[in-house]
């Protein structure tokens, strides 16, 4: 049962626009939320976080956007550049417990030039 | 941010030898490791988890005997996968909590090839 879901594998945008990746949970547990940045052969990087008492959070030019209540997250890309292009990990846990991060799938994210 | 740094980056062996891979957190204390491996073009796997001091806690499916896990500082965790085989070739990442964060830093990973 995969309890965090990112249901496009991939995603293509041109340079300059809005990359918008998508991500969905089902354990209404997870209170805190973290997005990843991985190249091949790399470990994960990681981008941003947001808590669920909060519903955005904003750096630079990534933007994560929480729904609680649809047990939604996204994150924001603007403008997108040529070096995004990587696989992009949606990962969630319990907070008060440092429990072990869910990851998951990931989508590949391409940026055209 | 913190930084995790793993040793070897990639290593090579024969069919049926143990290697040990080691994780570090460098600037900072991690009471709790993760272990996880990543086959290509899927995701990550976590295979275990590690407190200080402590067994490790394995993920369903996941060999205890076969992936030892070692914690024993707040910045040193190993692993070390014995009677290697070629189906045990992976990416094998480490990642670690800091008390003063809820973020999960990961390492930079360990290429694994079993001949």
């Amino acid at each position: 049962d995969q309890q965090v879901k990112q249901n496009s594998p991939s995603l293509s945008v041109q340079e300059g626009r809005i990359s918008i990746l998508n991500c969905d949970y089902t354990n209404s547990m997870f209170d805190y939320f973290l997005w990843y940045k991985k190249y091949p052969a790399e470990g994960p990087t990681f981008l941003i976080s947001i808590s669920s008492i909060k519903d955005k959070n904003e750096d630079g030019r990534f933007t994560v956007f929480l729904n609680k209540s649809a047990k939604h997250l996204s994150l924001h890309i603007v403008p997108s550049q040529p070096g995004d292009s990587a696989v992009y990990f949606c990962a969630a846990r319990k907070k008060t417990s440092y429990d072990k991060v869910i990851f998951g799938p990931g989508t590949s994210l391409s940026v055209i030039p | 941010g913190a930084v995790v740094s793993q040793h070897p980056s990639w290593v090579i062996c024969k069919s049926g030898t143990s290697v040990k891979i080691e994780c570090r957190s460098l600037d900072f204390q991690a009471t709790t490791m993760f272990w996880y491996r990543q086959f290509p073009k899927q995701s990550l796997m976590l295979m275990a988890t590690s407190n200080e001091g402590s067994k490790a806690t394995y993920e369903q499916g996941v060999e205890k005997d076969k992936f030892l896990i070692n914690h024993a500082s707040l910045t040193l965790s190993t692993l070390t996968v014995t009677s290697a085989h070629p189906e045990d070739s992976s990416f094998y990442i480490c990642s670690a909590d800091t008390s003063v964060t809820d973020t999960q830093y990961f390492g930079p990973g360990t290429r694994l090839t079993v001949l």
